[in-house]
């Protein structure tokens, strides 16, 4: 079973309303991040959140991460066509591990 | 700034043939290198990883080799493509911390 996983396959809004995509995690974690990844580009880093944060912001973007429930969400507020993407979360292994695991991905859609 | 190019951007290859992917990190030193496979609509999977010329760790055994020839290039190879082979390539190296920059990638179709 996936380490990082998020909890919705698709999402669709339209444009100026604002969406969050959510993620949960198995084992304890000392960050987490999220990616984006545009129709046949590589994934970009959106934020990174540590495990002694409780939320992160960028932009329009904003990372929460509750450890005893083992989740974390992306909020994005007004968004824009270009917001449509697939959105991951991902973890490292274990502490201190160079492996990242990604989750299954989110594909959000933003209507005009 | 650190800038990372794949080549090809994309392949159309028979079953059976072999297949060599490149990946070049300009502007960083020594850096950490990874490939990913990504499937038609899903996940990204960790294949290889190398943190210095001519070493590379093995995550997943999918009939496909890497190697680091130098210090800026990262190769992935196999002799004998399987269907299964499909997908994206993608190689990224790793920042300060946990976070990894991808390349573009590299669309691989197996016929």
């Amino acid at each position: 079973s996936q380490l990082a996983e998020e909890n919705s396959w698709a999402l669709s809004v339209h444009e100026g309303e604002s969406v969050t995509v959510n993620c949960s995690y198995k084992t304890s974690i000392t960050a987490l991040q999220w990616y984006r990844q545009k129709s046949g580009k590589g994934p970009a880093q959106l934020i990174l959140i540590r495990s002694n944060e409780r939320e992160k912001r960028n932009g329009r973007l904003r990372a929460t991460l509750d450890t005893s429930s083992q989740s974390s969400s992306l909020s994005i507020t007004a968004t824009r066509c270009e917001d449509t993407a697939v959105y991951f979360c991902a973890t490292p292994r274990s502490s201190g591990s160079w492996q990242l695991i990604f989750g299954s991905g989110t594909q959000l859609t933003v209507m005009p | 700034a650190q800038t990372i190019h794949q080549w090809p951007v994309a392949e159309i290859k028979a079953v059976g043939s072999p297949l060599s992917l490149g990946c070049t990190i300009k502007g960083k030193s020594s850096p950490n290198l990874y490939w990913y496979w990504q499937a038609t609509g899903g996940t990204l999977q960790q294949l290889f990883y190398s943190i210095t010329v001519g070493q590379v760790e093995s995550v997943v055994q999918l009939n496909l080799s890497a190697s680091r020839p130098k210090d800026d290039q990262f190769i992935l190879s196999t002799e004998k493509l399987l269907l299964s082979h499909s997908g994206f390539y993608l190689c990224a190296w790793r920042g300060g911390s946990y976070e990894q920059y991808f390349g573009p990638g590299t669309r691989l179709t197996v016929l």
